[in-house]
């Protein structure tokens, strides 16, 4: 069975420092990855996707992820936090052979001034 | 274009109401997916249709019953609902379902916003 953890349900940083979202994965096969954002009161948008190409991805607004096969890792960083990167995170995999998602139960993003 | 609509934004309706989430797109997808969002928790899949057939049914209560009528549209029809129900409810819609070890991104809306009183 496939399943993801994300290790922190609550991160706080100050604008302009660094961001790091944790997710660990569990797969019987090569996983596909995903990390979505949820603003308040709005639907999901996908920041990036891995696949099983390069192992780093880059996404949306300045957002990458590194898949780590050896540490079964797919964190989510951004050099500098902005304001508007306060939102909910949600790091998923795929079930294998059928685009069914699980979700991890998903990382409040807070950012201070 | 990847935008999926979904109205209305928000509903209110009593327990013995019938209310219907009507969930578009027009990116050509033939995988659409109801999701249940309750508060502060990831969400989780109710049902997904491909080809405009069910295909999986995440053992929903029966008070909810969904319809695809043509691979642009999506509803899904309330019935008879407890306080408990109240969610947001998302939708969301792929190229295909992945099958033969694919992975098509999945387009999710806005939500509608479900209370049940």
């Amino acid at each position: 069975a496939q399943s993801v953890t994300q290790l922190d349900s609550h991160v706080s940083v100050s604008e302009g420092t660094p961001v790091l979202l944790r997710c660990n994965y569990s797969s019987s096969y090569s996983p596909s990855l995903f990390w979505y954002v949820q603003h308040p009161n709005k639907g999901l948008q996908l920041l990036l996707k891995y696949t099983s190409a390069a192992t780093l991805v880059k996404g949306i607004n300045g957002f990458e992820a590194e898949f780590k096969k050896s540490e079964t890792s797919f964190h989510l960083t951004k050099p500098s936090a902005h304001m508007s990167d306060a939102a909910e995170y949600f790091c998923v995999v795929i079930r294998y052979n059928n685009n069914d998602m699980r979700f991890g139960a998903g990382t409040r993003l807070t950012v201070k001034p | 274009d990847t935008e999926v609509t979904q109205t209305p934004k928000h509903l209110v309706m009593g327990m013995t109401n019938k209310k219907s989430l009507k969930c578009e797109q027009h990116m050509g997808h033939r995988a659409m997916y109801w999701y249940k969002q309750k508060a502060k928790k990831p969400p989780e899949l109710m049902f997904v249709y491909s080809y405009e057939k069910l295909s999986i049914n995440e053992s929903v209560p029966s008070r909810f019953s969904p319809e695809c009528p043509n691979s642009s549209l999506l509803n899904l029809h309330l019935h008879a609902l407890q306080p408990e129900d109240s969610a947001l409810y998302l939708c969301a819609s792929s190229q295909d379902r992945g099958v033969a070890g694919g992975t098509d991104t999945q387009y999710f809306g806005p939500g509608t916003r479900l209370t049940v009183l």
